[in-house]
C-alpha cells in the first residue's frame, strides 16, 4: 500500500535560513505522481509542486526547490533564504490509480508545521 | 486555474441535529469528487470519493449511514453529517479532479465544523 512518511513534525528556524523539509515514500506503482501542498493557518491547501515519477529533474520556482530521488524514493523539498509568510504546515502527498483514466486518490504524509522566526 | 468552493466555510451545530455541506467546481466539470476529514495538528484523512451519478466509496472505518455523499452533478458533492456530535467536530475538506482525465486534485477552502 501506498506510504507517505514527513519524519519531521516541527521545524523551527530563523527568517533568512535554508529549511529543507524531507518525504520518503512508498508504492508499488511504476507510475505515480507526487505533491507538495502548503496548508497556512487558514487551513486552506495551496498547491505547490506535482511530480511524475519518470521526471527525476529537480525544479526550481523562485526560493522553492524540490529533489526527487526515485533510488532513495525521497522527493524533498528546500526552501532558501525562508521568510515568516513561508509559516505553515507542509504537505506531501501520493497518488493511488484508482480508476481508468486518471482519477486517483492522494495519500498524505502527516505534514511538517514549519516556523520561520523573525 | 481550477476553483473550488465550499459552502458554509464554518458551521456550528447543535449535538442531534444534521449539517449539509457543499462542495462545487465553479469552473470545471469534476469527474470525481473526494471528501477528507482533518482534525487539529493532524494530516488529511480521506472518508470517501464520489463519482456523479453513483454511489459513493468510503474509507475503511468510514460510516456510511453517518456521513452521506450525494454527487448530483458534475459540478456539485455534498456531505451530510447526520446526527452530529462532539466528536465529529473537525475541519472537512473536498476536492476535485477535472473530467479532463488531469492528473491532481483541485481543493477548496474548507468547513470547519463545531458540534456543541
Amino acid at each position: 500500500a501506498q506510504k507517505v512518511t514527513q519524519a519531521q513534525t516541527e521545524i523551527s528556524v530563523v527568517e533568512k535560513e535554508d529549511v529543507t523539509l524531507d518525504c520518503v515514500y512508498e508504492t508499488r506503482d511504476t507510475t505515480y505522481y507526487l505533491f507538495w501542498y502548503k496548508q497556512p493557518p487558514s487551513g486552506e491547501l495551496v498547491f505547490l509542486i506535482r511530480r511524475n515519477s519518470f521526471d527525476e529533474q529537480n525544479e526550481i520556482s523562485g526560493r522553492y526547490s524540490w529533489n526527487f530521488q526515485k533510488s532513495t524514493s525521497s522527493f524533498n523539498f528546500t526552501i532558501t533564504a525562508s521568510q515568516v509568510v513561508d509559516s505553515a504546515v507542509y504537505f506531501c502527498a501520493l497518488t493511488q490509480l484508482i480508476t481508468q483514466g486518471g482519477s486517483e486518490k492522494l495519500v498524505f504524509g502527516k505534514g511538517t508545521k514549519l516556523t520561520v522566526n523573525p | 486555474g481550477a476553483v473550488v468552493s465550499q459552502h458554509p466555510s464554518w458551521v456550528i451545530c447543535k449535538s442531534g441535529t444534521s449539517v449539509k455541506i457543499e462542495c462545487r467546481s465553479l469552473d470545471f466539470q469534476a469527474t470525481t469528487m473526494f471528501w477528507y476529514r482533518q482534525f487539529p495538528k493532524q494530516s488529511l484523512m480521506l472518508m470517501a470519493t464520489s463519482n456523479e451519478g453513483s454511489k459513493a466509496t468510503y474509507e475503511q472505518g468510514v460510516e456510511k449511514d453517518k456521513f452521506l455523499i450525494n454527487h448530483a452533478s458534475l459540478t456539485l458533492s455534498t456531505l451530510t453529517v447526520t446526527s452530529a456530535h462532539p466528536e465529529d467536530s473537525s475541519f472537512y475538506i473536498c476536492s476535485a479532479t477535472p473530467r479532463a482525465a488531469e492528473v491532481g486534485q483541485y481543493f477548496g477552502p474548507g468547513t470547519r465544523l463545531t458540534v456543541t
